[in-house]
């Protein structure tokens, strides 16, 4: 069974600069969640989904981002313009439900802007 | 909303013996999980803690106290392959999302 993926690995885009990031799930997962580790800090959470819709977006910083889900598989996160404070590792995660103890993380997407 | 507390860094040798502490602050509980990190890969669950007491799993074990708001994670028999980071992450009653700790690096000498 594939892991969750998310595409791409790494992106250096200039301040101003738009980038969307693209997390697969585990197949059947209907939870998805997104968080971000910024400058080595803790890793925080952004936003939870549940199939197509969102559960809990109380961790998205501003309205420059934006989580979609578009028929509940695949989601994508939207950095519409970079700043600087942006920079950090993406980390998308899935479980089958809600109330499982285990989240399964991917790889996460490093993004640097410049 | 929550706050986790656990060292930033421990060094030790093979075959040792590490204990990572964590402390934390949240308003209900729901359970204490414990993930590994290594470089540039994705964070990996290691164990959850939703009662008191110890969970065993191979070398590595988990504890926690829930009226003294702390756990920890034991590494035991340390492997070379044992350096990473560990985070400490809590959920809160009627919630699923996850708050964790800033990490804890740990370094496995020869």
């Amino acid at each position: 069974e594939a892991g969750v993926t998310q595409f791409p690995s790494h992106s250096v885009i200039e301040k101003g600069q738009t980038v969307t990031l693209r997390c697969d799930p585990i197949s059947g997962h209907d939870n998805l969640y997104w968080y971000r580790r910024v400058m080595g800090k803790e890793i925080k959470f952004l936003l939870h989904f549940v199939k197509e819709s969102k559960q809990d977006e109380s961790g998205m910083p501003n309205n420059r981002f934006l989580a979609e889900r578009t028929g509940g598989t695949y989601s994508t996160l939207k950095v519409q313009p970079a700043e600087l404070e942006d920079s950090g590792v993406y980390f998308c995660a899935s479980s089958q439900v809600m109330s499982e103890e285990t989240q399964y993380f991917g790889p996460g997407t490093r993004l640097l802007v410049l | 909303g929550q706050s986790l507390e656990q060292p930033s860094e421990v060094t030790a040798v093979e075959g040792a013996i590490v204990q990572i502490n964590c402390t934390y602050q949240t308003s209900g509980f729901y359970g204490l999980s414990w993930y590994q990190q290594h470089d540039g890969g994705a964070p990996t669950f290691l164990s959850y803690n939703a009662l008191d007491g110890l969970e065993e799993t191979g070398r590595f074990s988990s504890f926690l106290s829930r009226s003294d708001s702390y756990g920890y994670l034991l590494l035991q028999e340390l492997q070379m392959k044992d350096s990473a980071s560990y985070f400490c992450a809590v959920r809160a009653a009627n919630d699923y999302k996850l708050s964790f700790g800033a990490g804890t690096t740990v370094t496995v000498r020869a």
